[in-house]
C-alpha cells in the first residue's frame, strides 16, 4: 500500500502560469515533508521541504503548503519557466527517520 | 565541493548473475542511503547506513545487501539478478546525525540492466 502517492503522473502548464503539483499520503506519523526535482539522466535535486508544525513555506517562485487535517501537501510554482519541466517527487519522513516517496509527477512547462 | 559520485553509470549484466554498486557521500556526510527506481513505481527505499550500521532497510528481498566502509564510502550488492532488478540505483548521502533534519543529496545514479 502507497503511504505517499502522487495522483497525476503528468502536468502540463504554459510559461508564466501557475503549475500546482499534488500528493497524499495516509501515515499520520510523517513530520517532515520534501519536494525534488529530477531532470532525465540526473539524480533528483532537493527543492523545498516544510516541517508538520507548519503549513506553508515559501522560497523564491516555489510554495508548499501543508493541510495535515487532509493529509495533502501541494508545491506552486509561480512563474512557471521552461527549465522547470522535470518530473517532481513529494517524499514524506517517518518517526524512523525513513523518507517515502510519491510516484513522481512529469511537469512539462511549454513556451 | 564534490556531490554524490556513483560509478558506474551504466551496467548490463545477465539474469542469475550478482552486481555490486559503488558510491562515494559528499566529503563530510556520514549517512549514506540507496533507492531503486522504476517507471511508474517512483523511488523505493532500500537501506540506509549511518557510520557503518544499516538503520533502515525496506521491504526487499534478501537479494539485495549493502555496506558502508568507515571512510562512509558505501556499496551494494544484488546477487541472483532477476530480469525485474533492472532500474536506476541512486544513492544519496546526507549531513549530521542519524535523526537530523538534513535533505538528502542524490547522484546521478547506475542504470542497471538485467537481460
Amino acid at each position: 500500500d502507497q503511504q505517499v502517492k502522487q495522483n497525476s503522473p503528468s502536468l502540463s502548464v504554459q510559461e508564466g502560469r501557475i503549475s500546482i503539483l499534488n500528493c497524499d499520503y495516509t501515515n499520520s506519523m510523517f513530520d517532515y515533508f520534501l519536494w525534488y526535482k529530477k531532470y532525465p539522466a540526473e539524480g533528483p535535486t532537493f527543492l523545498i521541504s516544510i516541517s508538520s508544525i507548519k503549513d506553508k513555506n515559501e522560497d523564491g517562485r516555489f510554495t508548499v503548503f501543508l493541510n495535515k487535517s487532509a493529509k495533502h501537501l501541494s508545491l506552486h510554482i509561480v512563474p512557471s519557466q521552461p527549465g522547470d519541466s522535470a518530473v517532481y517527487f513529494c517524499a514524506a519522513r517517518d518517526a524512523g527517520n525513513m523518507l517515502t516517496f510519491g510516484g513522481g509527477t512529469r511537469l512539462m512547462v511549454k513556451p | 565541493k564534490a556531490g554524490v559520485t556513483q560509478t558506474p553509470r551504466y551496467l548490463i549484466k545477465t539474469r542469475g548473475q550478482q552486481v555490486t554498486l559503488s558510491c562515494s557521500p559528499i566529503s563530510g556526510h556520514r549517512s549514506v542511503s540507496w533507492y531503486q527506481q522504476t517507471p511508474g513505481q517512483g523511488l523505493q527505499f532500500l537501506f540506509e547506513y549511518f557510520s557503518e550500521t544499516q538503520r533502515n532497510k525496506g521491504n526487499f528481498p534478501g537479494r539485495f545487501s549493502g555496506r558502508q566502509f568507515s571512510n562512509s564510502r558505501s556499496e551494494m550488492n544484488v546477487s541472483t539478478l532477476e530480469l525485474g532488478d533492472s532500474a536506476l540505483y541512486l544513492c544519496a548521502s546526507r549531513q549530521g546525525s542519524y535523526s537530523y533534519n538534513s535533505p538528502l543529496h542524490f547522484g546521478n545514479g547506475t542504470r542497471l540492466t538485467v537481460t
